[in-house]
């Protein structure tokens, strides 16, 4: 079973409006950690923001806020005023276990997001 | 530039044949991940060193190697090189490798096999 589910394979969202990139994550261990990347089409990885599983507040980090519902296992991305530069590959991550987990990052399958002017 | 060093950008190299990518880690980091991205398989984790300790291993062939030295570069070493092998290997690293460490990712090495 996937781990990492982005359902949004592609989306074209109009500059200047606020977009939420989709993310669903499955795991059975309590202490674990998600993150967004972005990686533009020079196909560098860019780290955007961080939430850990036992806290508190939704991460914000400038114009990106994670929408974290635990509950429902989510991890929604939201960018703010979108910018013709948010256009990239964005792409959600889990990596299990706090201090005993030494495996790497499970990515999704990743969202390409177009802005539109 | 999140201070992740990796080198060559391009490598263009041709059937059954060796390979070495390097990375160096930002500094004060002690933890190096590598990464193969392909159209195929999306991203996938590959192996994790930890101050030159062999930490976990993902979806690493066995035609695939890595090291890390002691002043915590890391090579990852491919051979035998098939078609399939074509794709961008990323070395991440993180400060100490715990699940609550972001990894900061390098330019990645675009790796063509002909």
């Amino acid at each position: 079973a996937q781990k990492i589910t982005q359902t949004q394979p592609g989306m074209f969202v109009q500059e200047k409006e606020a977009v939420t990139l989709d993310c669903t994550y499955d795991t059975s261990d309590p202490s674990y950690g998600l993150f967004w990347y972005k990686q533009p089409s020079s196909g560098e990885m860019i780290f955007l923001i961080y939430q850990g599983s036992y806290d508190q507040q939704n991460a914000t980090e400038g114009r990106y806020s994670l929408n974290f519902q635990k509950a429902r296992k989510s991890a929604n991305l939201v960018i703010s005023a979108s910018q013709l530069g948010d256009s990239a590959m964005y792409f959600c991550a889990m990596r299990e276990g706090r201090w005993g987990g030494a495996d790497g990052l499970t990515f999704g399958k990743g969202t390409h997001l177009i802005i539109q002017p | 530039d999140s201070g992740v060093t990796q080198t060559p950008k391009h490598l263009i190299t041709a059937t059954g044949q060796r390979v070495t990518l390097r990375c160096s880690p930002r500094s004060g980091d002690l933890s190096v991940y590598w990464y193969q991205q392909s159209l195929d398989q999306g991203l996938q984790f590959l192996i994790h060193y930890y101050n030159g300790e062999e930490r976990a291993k993902g979806n690493i062939l066995e035609r695939f190697s890595a090291q890390q030295f002691p002043d915590l570069h890391s090579e990852l070493n491919l051979s035998s090189l098939e078609l399939g092998d074509s794709a961008l290997y990323f070395c991440a690293s993180s400060v100490v490798g715990a699940g609550t460490d972001t990894q900061y990712f390098g330019p990645g090495t675009r790796l063509t096999v002909l």
